[in-house]
């Protein structure tokens, strides 16, 4: 199974400022997300990040706000921008081939003051 | 998206079996029924997967109905450790690019 590690593993960032994530596998996979989950909350789908092509986002999310890259099968990053205490959450990644089980990053827990 | 419902919570005794529900009565042919679990600071884990047949792995067994309206994953002897929210997600493996969608998942208490 893919191991999936996450930097950094916690922040604590202005408000106004941005904060890129780095979400690293282990090995090729065909298939990463990004999710947030707030406090106390399940985890919510942000977008579909794409090998080589632009991310696929949920409903209620914007590539402006949180843009995504994916520059190989092992890589991906998601950029939290002009931050407000609002986005204060944990910030997961998840990868894994088609059809088979995803797994997951421990996550960034993010504060913004 | 496909939707679950699972209780929010729910409490057992260590060393003792546990029957977690889970119901998705929209749910698809093309569905597979998912479980993960997330212990508290960390991500979630996959703990078993299945589409018809009822299912086994070290982890965990799932049982799903005959209509496929249902499903259950059961622990077979509860641990201390056991204790984390437990997601029950369907997958679209016929399209929908295989995301999942997490509902809000069972919390599982287990006492010593």
């Amino acid at each position: 199974s893919a191991v999936i590690s996450q930097k950094p593993s916690r922040d604590i960032c202005q408000r106004g400022t941005s904060l890129t994530i780095q979400c690293q596998v282990d090995s090729q996979v065909t298939m990463m997300f990004w999710y947030r989950q707030q406090p106390g909350q399940s985890l919510t789908l942000i977008a579909t990040a794409n090998q080589g092509s632009e991310a696929t986002y949920e409903s209620g999310f914007v590539i402006d706000k949180f843009p995504i890259s994916r520059p190989n099968l092992t890589f991906s990053t998601l950029t939290v921008s002009n931050m407000s205490p609002e986005d204060s959450s944990i910030y997961l990644c998840s990868a894994g081939g088609e059809n088979q089980p995803q797994h997951f990053g421990d996550g960034t827990r993010l504060s913004i003051l | 998206d496909a939707k679950t419902t699972q209780p929010n919570s729910m409490e057992s005794n260590e060393e003792e079996p546990v029957h977690l529900p889970c119901n998705h009565s929209t749910i698809s042919g093309t569905d597979y029924i998912h479980w993960y679990r997330q212990l508290p600071s960390q991500g979630p884990e996959y703990v078993i997967h299945g589409l018809t047949s009822n299912v086994n792995n070290r982890m965990a067994s799932l049982a799903i109905a005959e209509d496929r309206k249902s499903s259950t994953l059961i622990l077979h002897r509860a641990t201390l450790r056991d204790a984390a929210v437990y997601y029950c997600i369907l997958r679209d493996v016929g399209g929908n690019f295989n995301k999942f969608y997490f509902g809000s998942g069972t919390k599982l208490n287990v006492k010593p």
